[in-house]
C-alpha cells in the first residue's frame, strides 16, 4: 500500500525559499517505473504541475517552464524521500502544494496529503 | 502548453441522474486523459486514466470515452458521495496540464 507523507512549513516569507519534503512508504523512490511529482492548487482551485524526479539508470529531473529558474527537486535513496525547493517565492505562490506518484500508464495514481504553504511576511 | 477546456465548470443534478462532463484539448493527446474527483480538503484521486480505464475501486458507474482533442467523463446513477469538483489532465506532453474543474453538486 503506497503512501506519500508531506512535510514542510506552512509560512514562508516573501524572496525566501519554500521547502517541502515527500516520504515514500510501499514503493521506492529509485522504482524504474515510477516517477515523483509536485503539484500545486491555488486557492482559486487551478491545478498547476512543477515537476518530477525519476530514475531510469541515471536521475533525471523535469520542471516545468513557468517554474524553472527557481525550482529543484531532489531526492534522498536513504531515507525513501524527494524534496521541493521554490526559490524566491511571492504571494503568488500561497497554494496546496501536493507531491504525487506517477508510474507507466498511471498519471498521478498517489498523492500526498498537501500542504498549504502561504507566503507572507 | 496544452490547453484544457473543461465544461460545464459547476452542475447541479438529484442522485440516480446521468451527467456528462466534457474536456477538449488544444492538441490531439492520443489516449493520455485521465480523470480526478476531489473532495474539499482532500488530494484529487484518480478515477479514470488512458480516456476510459477505470482505476481500481471505482465504481462503475464512472465512465470515460474520446479521442483526439474532446473527452467525457459520464456518472450514471448518481450518489449523495458524488458530490464534488472533477478535473481532466492529459500527461501527452509537458507541461502536463489540468481543467479547470468541474463543481457537481448533488
Amino acid at each position: 500500500h503506497v503512501q506519500l507523507q508531506q512535510s514542510g512549513p506552512g509560512l514562508v516569507k516573501p524572496s525566501q525559499t519554500l521547502s517541502l519534503t515527500c516520504a515514500i512508504s510501499g514503493d521506492s523512490v529509485s522504482n524504474n517505473s515510477a516517477a515523483w511529482n509536485w503539484i500545486r492548487q491555488s486557492p482559486s482551485g487551478g491545478l498547476e504541475w512543477l515537476g518530477r524526479t525519476y530514475y531510469r539508470s541515471k536521475w533525471s529531473y523535469e520542471y516545468a517552464l513557468s517554474v524553472k529558474s527557481r525550482i529543484i527537486i531532489n531526492q534522498d535513496t536513504s531515507k525513501n524521500q524527494f524534496s521541493l525547493q521554490l526559490n524566491s517565492v511571492t504571494p503568488e505562490d500561497t497554494a496546496v502544494y501536493y507531491c504525487a506518484r506517477d508510474t507507466t500508464g498511471w498519471p498521478f495514481d498517489r498523492w500526498g496529503q498537501g500542504t498549504l504553504v502561504t507566503v507572507s511576511s | 502548453a496544452i490547453q484544457m477546456t473543461q465544461s460545464p465548470s459547476s452542475l447541479s443534478a438529484s442522485v440516480g441522474d446521468r451527467v456528462t462532463i466534457s474536456c477538449r484539448t488544444s492538441q490531439d493527446i492520443r489516449d493520455d486523459l485521465g480523470w480526478y474527483q476531489q473532495k474539499p480538503g482532500r488530494a484529487p484521486e484518480l478515477l479514470i486514466y488512458s480516456v476510459s480505464n477505470l482505476e481500481s475501486g471505482v465504481p462503475s458507474r464512472f465512465s470515460g470515452s474520446g479521442f483526439d482533442t474532446f473527452f467525457t467523463l459520464t456518472i450514471t446513477s448518481l450518489q449523495p458521495e458524488d458530490s464534488a469538483t472533477y478535473y481532466c489532465l492529459q500527461d501527452r506532453r509537458q507541461p502536463f496540464t489540468f481543467g479547470q474543474g468541474t463543481k457537481l453538486e448533488i
